[in-house]
């Protein structure tokens, strides 16, 4: 497997403008997660899904922000308006829940810059 | 109740030595304690997790310490390496969820 695939990588985009990242989780997996590293706050948890079923999106900070799974192989983090200060590394991850040691498996990031 | 404490931000060893990250959790129902290795412009990945029912574990150089009672555990890297060079998280979550609360990071530089 390629692992969890994120695209695109790099995005720069204006303030006010809709950001769209997506999202392919591993094959098989159940659960996935939307991510975001920024030095001030370093990892935080924006939502989960499970089943493709949003669990928590306690983290989404706002409702600039939303998150879709359609389907069990592809999701969608969007910001709408962005601004400025949305700007960090968005990751997604996935997992398998088979037990007490599940390992998250992370994408290589979306490097957000909203100017 | 979700925090995950981090110490330090950052640790500069020298080849050979032993690097020690400490972390701290106040939610006693967390259960699950996995330390991610993060190297620049990738994603975190899995170094070595371990459950509260044991008080140590070990992976080649990397070892876990957990102390229960004061809510505390640590990574140890014996004989650090340059290729150790990383950002280090640890992280919490209980069984049920796979939710993953992690700490700050901790920027680990082995000078050669």
């Amino acid at each position: 497997d390629a692992g969890v695939i994120q695209s695109p990588r790099h995005e720069v985009t204006e303030m006010g403008q809709e950001v769209t990242l997506r999202c392919k989780p591993i094959s098989g997996h159940d659960y996935l997660f939307w991510y975001r590293q920024t030095m001030m706050r370093g990892l935080e948890l924006l939502i989960y899904f499970n089943n493709n079923v949003p669990i928590d999106d306690s983290g989404m900070p706002e409702d600039r922000f939303s998150a879709k799974m359609p389907n069990a192989s592809f999701s969608t983090l969007k910001i709408q308006p962005s601004e400025p200060r949305d700007s960090a590394v968005y990751f997604c991850a996935s997992s398998l829940w088979g037990g007490p040691n599940t390992e998250a498996f992370f994408g290589q990031g979306t490097r957000l810059t909203v100017v | 109740q979700q925090q995950v404490k981090q110490s330090p931000q950052s640790l500069i060893v020298q080849k050979g030595g032993i690097s020690i990250i400490n972390c701290a959790y106040e939610n006693t129902a967390f259960d699950y304690f996995p330390w991610y290795q993060q190297f620049p412009g990738k994603g975190p990945a899995l170094l070595i997790a371990i459950r509260p029912d044991v008080s140590e574990k070990k992976e080649g150089r990397f070892t876990i310490s957990f102390n229960k009672s004061a809510k505390q555990f640590s990574l140890h890297i014996m004989d650090s390496q340059p290729g150790d060079s990383a950002t280090y998280f640890c992280a919490a979550s209980m069984y049920r969820g796979n939710k993953l609360v992690f700490g700050a990071g901790t920027i680990l530089r082995v000078k050669s």
